[in-house]
């Protein structure tokens, strides 16, 4: 059972437009990260939202923590080539057996 | 200073095998997690150790285990490899544990025949 769904799975556009990638479920979470994996590396942290309606932002990447801490968003502006590559949300529950459960991701591709 | 190092980087086993992963953390890293990473399933969470001792474990049959040194440097040990092992092993340290910045190494990627 996933947990964590991503939404879209696939994203292809031009060089310059924006977009919003969604991690959603029906569970509560202390915190959300998100990663971003490129070819043949390990994914890297871009993120951690750890309050609910919390806002983030990062150069022209905006996070935002649903109210509930069980959904969060991504959203960029003006893309670049550079912004290619697999997002992934990660959700942290402390209460009882902690583990990090990792999003469905979605592929980015930004075309120039 | 250095990051994470997961040897070796590619592997090649046939089923029924067992095959051992290594990891060695950032150092004052203490909690060392492996990751499993399929085209189908994502990234899916194994186990973390922290101070030698297993703290957190995934949904994975008995056949994954795993072990953490004094340095904090972990194995992690698949038995009877099956087909639906090969994948992306992925290890990730951290100051205190899951709810900090995990660190990704670039991973192991094994192959099962």
């Amino acid at each position: 059972t996933q947990l964590l769904e991503q939404s879209p799975q696939f994203l292809s556009i031009q060089e310059g437009e924006n977009l919003t990638v969604y991690c959603n479920s029906s569970s509560v979470f202390s915190s959300l990260q998100w990663y971003r994996q490129e070819p043949g590396e390990g994914p890297v942290l871009l993120v951690t939202v750890v309050t609910g309606g919390e806002v983030k932002k990062l150069k022209r990447l905006t996070f935002q923590f649903g109210d509930a801490r069980k959904d969060s968003s991504l959203h960029i502006t003006a893309a670049q080539p550079g912004d290619t590559g697999l997002y992934l949300c990660a959700g942290a529950r402390d209460f009882g057996n902690e583990k990090l459960t990792f999003g469905t991701g979605t592929r980015l591709t930004i075309i120039p | 200073k250095a990051g994470v190092t997961q040897t070796p980087r590619y592997l090649i086993k046939t089923r029924g095998q067992q095959v051992t992963l290594s990891c060695s953390p950032i150092s004052g890293h203490r909690s060392v997690s492996w990751y499993q990473q399929t085209p189908g399933q994502g990234l899916q969470f194994l186990f973390e150790y922290f101070s030698e001792t297993q703290r957190n474990k995934g949904n994975f049959p008995g056949r994954f285990s795993g072990r953490q040194f004094s340095n904090s440097r972990s194995e992690m040990n698949v038995s009877t490899l099956e087909l639906g092992d090969s994948a992306l092993y992925l290890c990730a340290s951290s100051i205190g544990g899951l709810q900090n910045e995990q660190f990704f190494g670039p991973g192991t990627r094994l192959t099962v025949l």
